[in-house]
């Protein structure tokens, strides 16, 4: 079982649309999750980080945890066509702040 | 926020030689460094755990022998692709957890690697 399973998509909305992103993951002692945006050839830029239980949110963006059921998902409301990346949804786990992350879901917003 | 610096950003070099990449950490100091590798369309995989003062700890299939790795200060980290082949050709990117920002991560700009 891979540790942070995401869908691959590609997940694909209209403009202005709310675009939902999904991740599981395996460690249940896991304590810090996070959602990436990478675009093609670039590193990946921090958009979310979430520890607690909940919803979190930060303008167009709201991440979602539940640790009882091993998972955290990723809203993105009024999608724009700049949103068209790859969303990756990053673990820590282990020792050292191990990041580990999942294949990423592609997401394309179209006008 | 917190900055890291990864260079070079692009290199080609020829089968059988071998590449040294740099990843510093400009406004803080990092005691461990991650290395990750990351071919097309594919997810960053974690390849080692970079740590200032004693040897990195490697992932599960990743030769500790071909990807060397020096930590030798609190703020820079070397990844160096010994006897590259095509087959190393990928994106290798460096990150750095801050202390002074919880878990979060700061990546490098990451280094396009071609061997021909």
């Amino acid at each position: 079982q891979k540790e942070v399973e995401q869908n691959s998509g590609p997940l694909s909305v209209p403009e202005g649309a709310i675009a939902s992103l999904n991740c599981t993951y395996s460690d249940r002692g896991s304590q810090s999750f996070f959602w990436y945006r990478q675009y093609s050839g670039k590193s990946p830029e921090l958009i979310m980080s979430i520890y607690s239980n909940g919803d979190k949110e930060d303008g167009r963006f709201t991440a979602q945890l539940n640790k009882a059921s091993q998972y955290v998902s990723l809203l993105i409301r009024d999608s724009q066509p700049s949103d068209s990346a790859t969303y990756l949804c990053a673990v820590i786990s282990g020792g050292y702040n191990k990041l580990i992350f999942g294949a990423g879901t592609r997401l394309a917003v179209h006008p | 926020g917190a900055v890291v610096s990864q260079h070079p950003s692009r290199v080609i070099c020829k089968s059988g030689t071998s590449v040294k990449i740099e990843c510093r950490s400009l406004d803080f100091q990092a005691t461990t460094m991650f290395w990750y590798r990351q071919f097309p369309k594919q997810s960053l995989m974690l390849m080692a755990t970079s740590n200032e003062g004693s040897k990195a700890t490697y992932e599960q299939g990743v030769e500790k022998d071909k990807f060397l790795i020096n930590h030798a200060s609190l703020t820079l980290s070397t990844l160096t692709v010994t006897s590259a082949h095509p087959e190393d050709s990928s994106f290798y990117i460096c990150s750095a957890p801050s202390t002074s920002h919880g878990t979060e991560a700061f990546f490098g700009q990451g280094t396009r690697l071609t061997v021909v």
